[in-house]
């Protein structure tokens, strides 16, 4: 099993819908979880940190299910400018060393 | 305040030709690190390092190596290329454990016939 999964899509969504993308990951002993946003041919960017009591920023909305080992990035209100692929990434808590791990991604096609 | 800049951005190797890829920052950030993209693939991680004249091996590191002999530069190197090698690199920084945000260079192309 890879350490990061993700759904790699693509979601066709309308302007103005509300999607969702989930990630697992399978280290339990995980410590910190982000959400990148990759445009095409372009370097990911930080979207936003997600906290175990989950963590809004204006539209978006990332949660974390420690039990159940998956995070969630909600986008309401789609814009075009949304299109993007979604990243999720896990770093360990691993004494020090950090491997940082990205999931496959999930590309976001949101449609005029 | 450049952040993190990839040499080249471009380039064709043959196959069986080695090059270097250059990753340099001035942030001052201890974590560097290299990864490969592939349609479909993700990023997936070659090596990395958390410090000067210290590496690891990531998730495919076989036919790379790398070197940190100064904090601001991380080497990645392909001593023999393969078509197999043909991806996108991209190098990052992390200012250290559990900071979250990594920064990334622009990336390097490069294609191997």
């Amino acid at each position: 099993r890879k350490e990061v999964e993700q759904d790699p899509g693509p979601f066709n969504v309308p302007e103005g819908a509300t999607v969702a993308f989930n990630c697992t990951y399978s280290n339990s002993a995980s410590q910190s979880f982000f959400w990148y946003r990759q445009d095409c041919r372009k370097e990911p960017k930080l979207l936003m940190s997600v906290y175990s009591s989950g963590n809004e920023d204006g539209r978006f909305t990332a949660q974390l299910n420690r039990a159940s080992q998956y995070i969630s990035l909600l986008i309401r209100d789609s814009k075009l400018s949304d299109s993007a692929t979604y990243l999720c990434v896990v770093i360990p808590n691993s004494g020090g060393y950090q491997k940082v791990t990205f999931g496959t991604g999930t590309k976001l096609q949101v449609i005029p | 305040n450049a952040g993190v800049t990839q040499t080249p951005k471009f380039r064709v190797l043959k196959t069986g030709q080695s090059m270097t890829l250059l990753c340099a920052q001035d942030m001052n950030h201890e974590y560097m690190y290299w990864y490969r993209q592939d349609p479909g693939m993700g990023l997936r991680l070659i090596h990395y390092s958390v410090g000067e004249g210290t590496t690891a091996k990531g998730e495919v590191p076989d036919g790379y190596n790398v070197s940190r002999l100064k904090k601001q530069n991380f080497l990645l190197g392909l001593e023999s290329a393969a078509p197999s090698q043909t991806s996108v690199y991209f190098c990052a920084t992390l200012k250290g454990a559990n900071t979250g945000e990594l920064f990334f260079g622009e990336g390097s192309r490069l294609t191997v016939l």
